[in-house]
């Protein structure tokens, strides 16, 4: 099975600053990586489909990028709603599996 | 819009049964890829089955053979029997959308299952 693996496992940045978010497939995947946001006692929301696509209704400081193994979301220009819980997601066949998560908090 | 709420979460004692029920407005649920992701507390998400629209059903290994996912075409309803509850099943479980490029798009509220004696 397909291992996600993300990091770092938490982010402390201020509002304003760049976060650059990682997570590694433990073999080659294919470009259907996506990530997610999820708020406390929220479900996740979609923001990046296909490793690199913009979800509809994702503003453009949201970008992802990456393929084979290593794929990238970033946030550019963090707002104070962007701190929050971050989650990849891939395809293999027919199992899905999710990275372990990435806490992104204010510094 | 599109709208999935899902139901029938609550207390169960170990080795119980519960069905979680999922009704989706907006969209045919049957023309779709349907899923079900768990979020036991504190935890990540577990991607938990899948059904897609030709009626094809795929399980994650911690749930083969216990949890059995299905639809209702004429309820618009997507459902997951869930037998021989273990403690480690607690969770919130949400529905999802899933698109054929395998992102999940659409999410219920969640509904939270506690396993417990």
């Amino acid at each position: 099975d397909i291992v996600l693996t993300q990091s770092p496992a938490t982010l402390s940045l201020s509002p304003g600053e760049r976060a650059t978010l990682s997570c590694r497939a433990s073999q080659t995947i294919s470009s259907y990586l996506a990530w997610y946001q999820q708020k406390p006692g929220q479900a996740p929301r979609l923001l990046i489909y296909d490793a690199s696509n913009r979800a509809t209704g994702i503003p453009a400081r949201f970008s992802g990028s990456g393929s084979g193994t290593d794929f990238t979301l970033t946030i550019s220009n963090l707002e104070p709603e962007d701190f929050a819980v971050y989650y990849c997601q891939q395809r293999n066949n027919w199992l899905y599996t999710f990275g372990q998560g990435t806490k992104l908090e204010i510094k | 819009e599109v709208q999935l709420v899902e139901s029938g979460g609550g207390l169960i004692q170990p080795g119980g049964s519960l069905r979680l029920s999922c009704a989706a407005s907006g969209f045919t649920v049957s023309s779709n890829y349907m899923s079900w992701v768990r979020q036991a507390p504190g935890k990540g998400l577990e991607w938990v089955s899948v059904i897609y629209s030709g009626g094809s059903t795929y399980y994650a290994d911690s749930v083969k053979g216990r949890f059995t996912i299905s639809r209702d075409n004429s309820k618009n309803t997507l459902y997951l029997q869930m037998n021989s509850l273990r403690a480690e099943d607690t969770a919130v479980y949400y529905c999802a959308r899933l698109t054929e490029i395998a992102a999940f798009d659409y999410w219920g509220q969640g509904t939270l299952v506690t396993v417990s004696s």
